[in-house]
């Protein structure tokens, strides 16, 4: 079965850091892997995603996530945090069953 | 274009009434999802629609948890004698069948039971 973990459930940062947040999935075939942020009060929204074609992938707002098949990993960085990054975001898996299996969310403070 | 959207956007219901929950996905979109996202059991899949037909209701929690979609369209979540563990918001997602299985996601209907 697919699973998703996600590492710290509350990461803080100042503004101009380094952003990263961190994920590990479990599956038994090659995996679909995704990044939604949710911001307050908000459905989610779409990051960025993989899905074989590149292991190092490139989203929206500056994101990007690198798949290491060897880790079973696809964390999310930034180099650079905005004060307009602070939400919460969301890895999932899906194998070819269609559902999005989602990880528990990691809250992201930017501090002036 | 118009996204996935939710009615109502907050619903308050009592313990023990019925509810029910919409959901119009993105035009041409033959995937219909709906999750539940609440602060003890996190984002939950509920049910997959593929066109009218539900092949995955594996998430549904109990047999007072139902959907229904109609014309390939639009989907109704209803929950009968609603309980308080039922208070969530309730997440619908469609996504046009390819392989990359990206998901669009409504805003969500924020659901209490008092």
């Amino acid at each position: 079965a697919q699973s998703v973990t996600q590492l710290g459930s509350h990461v803080s940062v100042s503004e101009g850091a380094l952003v990263l947040l961190r994920c590990n999935y479990s599956s038994s075939v090659p995996p679909y892997l995704f990044w939604y942020v949710q911001y307050p009060n908000q459905g989610l929204q779409l990051l960025l995603k993989y899905t074989s074609a590149a292991t190092l992938v490139k989203g929206i707002n500056g994101f990007e996530a690198e798949f290491k098949k060897s880790e079973t990993s696809f964390h999310l960085t930034k180099p650079s945090a905005h004060m307009s990054d602070a939400a919460e975001y969301f890895c999932a898996v899906s194998d070819n069953t269609d559902k999005l299996i989602f990880g528990t969310g990691t809250r992201l403070q930017v501090f002036p | 274009g118009a996204g996935v959207s939710q009615s109502p956007s907050n619903k308050v219901t009592e313990k023990g009434k019925d509810v029910e929950l919409r959901c119009d996905p993105i035009s041409g979109h033959t995937a219909l999802y709906w999750y539940r996202q609440s602060l003890g059991q996190g984002l939950e899949f509920l049910i997959y629609f593929q066109g009218n037909s539900a092949p995955d209701k594996s998430g549904l929690p109990s047999d007072r948890f139902s959907a229904e979609r109609t014309g390939g369209s639009v989907s109704t979540l209803t929950i009968q004698r609603t309980q308080q563990e039922d208070s969530a918001v309730y997440l619908c997602a469609s996504s046009q069948k390819t392989v990359s299985y990206e998901q669009y996601f409504g805003p969500g209907t924020r659901l209490t039971v008092t």
